[in-house]
């Protein structure tokens, strides 16, 4: 079974700008999260989609929103980017998003933000 | 709110040399799971091992064993003999279980510690 794929692997872009990551999960996986690291923050939850829904939200601001498509596939948006948001973007998959579940980790998409 | 801390920040050890992380944990729930990540130098976070909150068995998978304590709120993770392929960031992970109150839902959260990179010398 494939696992986990993200789309681009590495980014650059300049601050104002705007950016969307993809993400596909395991095949038959319902559930997609999106988690931010940083060498200072470390690993930081986003939000979580199930069913092109998204059920749970971290503490981040508004310029930084996700959607899922009716085949689990997802996208996160990033706008108006500061140079703070230069990180590794990890997006995860799980059959339903329960915390019994497992979550599958993609290789990550790294942006660079000057 | 969930809190996950891994004291040490690296680990420097030779090849052949047992190693152990450790992980604390903090959370309100009675039920909740426990999750130990690694990740290599290519930036993926590969799944190692799960244990539910009422299974204070060890596990051990080859080099890999694991001591959860409820105790303590400690989850440790032990290489034995390590190897230079070893070498990577160790995360260890906490989910609770899934409710609906006013802080809203814990759908598809791991909360994690700050990792512990591991070096292994040849």
């Amino acid at each position: 079974k494939a696992g986990v794929t993200q789309t681009p692997r590495y980014l650059i872009k300049t601050r104002g700008q705007q950016v969307t990551l993809s993400c596909s999960p395991i095949s038959g996986h319902r559930s997609v999260s999106w988690y931010q690291q940083t060498p200072g923050q470390g690993l930081q939850f986003l939000f979580e989609y199930f069913s092109e829904t998204q059920r749970n939200k971290g503490n981040f601001p508004g310029r930084f929103s996700g959607r899922q498509f009716s085949n689990s596939r997802s996208e996160m948006n990033v706008s108006t980017l500061e140079l703070g948001d230069s990180a590794l973007y990890l997006c995860a998959s799980s059959s339903h998003g329960e915390s019994t579940d497992t979550q599958y980790f993609g290789p990550g998409t790294r942006l660079t933000v000057l | 709110a969930q809190k996950v801390t891994q004291a040490q920040t690296e680990i420097s050890v030779v090849e052949k040399e047992d190693v152990t992380l450790d992980c604390v944990y903090e959370t309100r729930d009675t039920t909740y799971y426990l999750f130990w990540y690694k990740q290599p130098p290519s930036g993926e976070l590969v799944f190692l091992i799960r244990r539910n909150s009422f299974d204070e068995q060890n596990e051990i998978s080859g080099r890999y064993s694991w001591n959860f304590q409820k105790s303590t709120s400690s989850f440790n993770f032990t290489i034995t003999a390590s190897q230079v392929v070893d070498s990577a960031v160790y995360f260890c992970a906490l989910s609770e279980a899934n409710r609906f109150n006013a802080g809203g839902t814990s759908y598809g959260k791991l909360t994690f510690g700050q990792g512990t990179i591991l070096t292994v010398h040849p």
